[in-house]
């Protein structure tokens, strides 16, 4: 079955540092979202990518959606405490069974003061 | 603006109890995903429902049903409970089951099984 990946699990960095979360699925992707979710909240919806090579920008945080679509980033620029929370990837892929549409494990971001 | 509204907040139960877990999604949202997290976990995909069918299964339990009711409404129902059902469940919304929309996810409900 389909699986997605996120690497790191973990992070820690120092306020104003940078951060980059890596997805990456077995199969092509018809699209990617990325949700965010504070400790003890809800999953988030940040974005949305479709295209091949997609590049998408919001305000600190820039979302890349791979040539091949069957990988993701998301990477913030010069990081505030209140980026804390995990990063989910979420990939769709459609087959001959129906679509699926799973969650990557996430990656906790920590945010030093 | 409306959120999906989840129902109760938290619960408690006792093993082999049942327990039912309501989800009102936005106005005008057809589709309604159920997603169980354990503590550090991702969410897992349980079930989902566009205009009232099953549109998608995901690691369900048997002993857990769910229906999408005419008002577009999901209830989640658990049966045999164990410890291991101890949980947060989320409920999400979108505007299609496609998986082209985004979803908007509920509080949750905290269910701990005692």
């Amino acid at each position: 079955g389909q699986q997605v990946m996120q690497i790191p699990q973990y992070q820690h960095v120092q306020e104003g540092e940078d951060f980059t979360t890596y997805c990456n699925s077995s199969t092509t992707l018809s699209n990617i979202q990325w949700y965010k979710q504070r400790p003890g909240g809800h999953p988030v919806f940040l974005i949305q990518l479709v295209k091949s090579g997609e590049v998408k920008k919001q305000k600190r945080l820039t979302f890349q959606f791979g040539e091949a679509k069957k990988n993701s980033s998301l990477h913030i620029t010069a990081t505030q405490t209140t980026d804390v929370g995990t990063y989910f990837c979420a990939g769709l892929a459609v087959g001959n069974y129906g679509q699926n549409f799973v969650f990557g494990p996430g990656t906790r971001l920590s945010v030093l003061p | 603006a409306a959120g999906v509204i989840q129902s109760p907040r938290h619960l408690i139960k006792e093993k082999r109890e049942t327990a039912t877990l309501k989800c009102y999604p936005i106005p005008r949202h057809d589709t309604v995903y159920w997603y169980q997290q354990g503590p550090g976990q991702d969410p897992q995909f349980l079930i989902s429902f566009y205009e009232k069918m099953q549109s998608d299964k995901g690691s369900i339990p048997d002993r857990f049903s769910a229906q999408q009711f005419s008002d577009y409404h999901s209830e989640l129902n658990m049966s045999s409970l164990e410890l291991g059902d101890s949980a947060l469940y989320f409920c999400a919304s979108s505007l299609s089951w496609t998986g082209a929309y985004e979803q908007y996810f509920g509080p949750g409900t905290r269910l701990t099984v005692t």
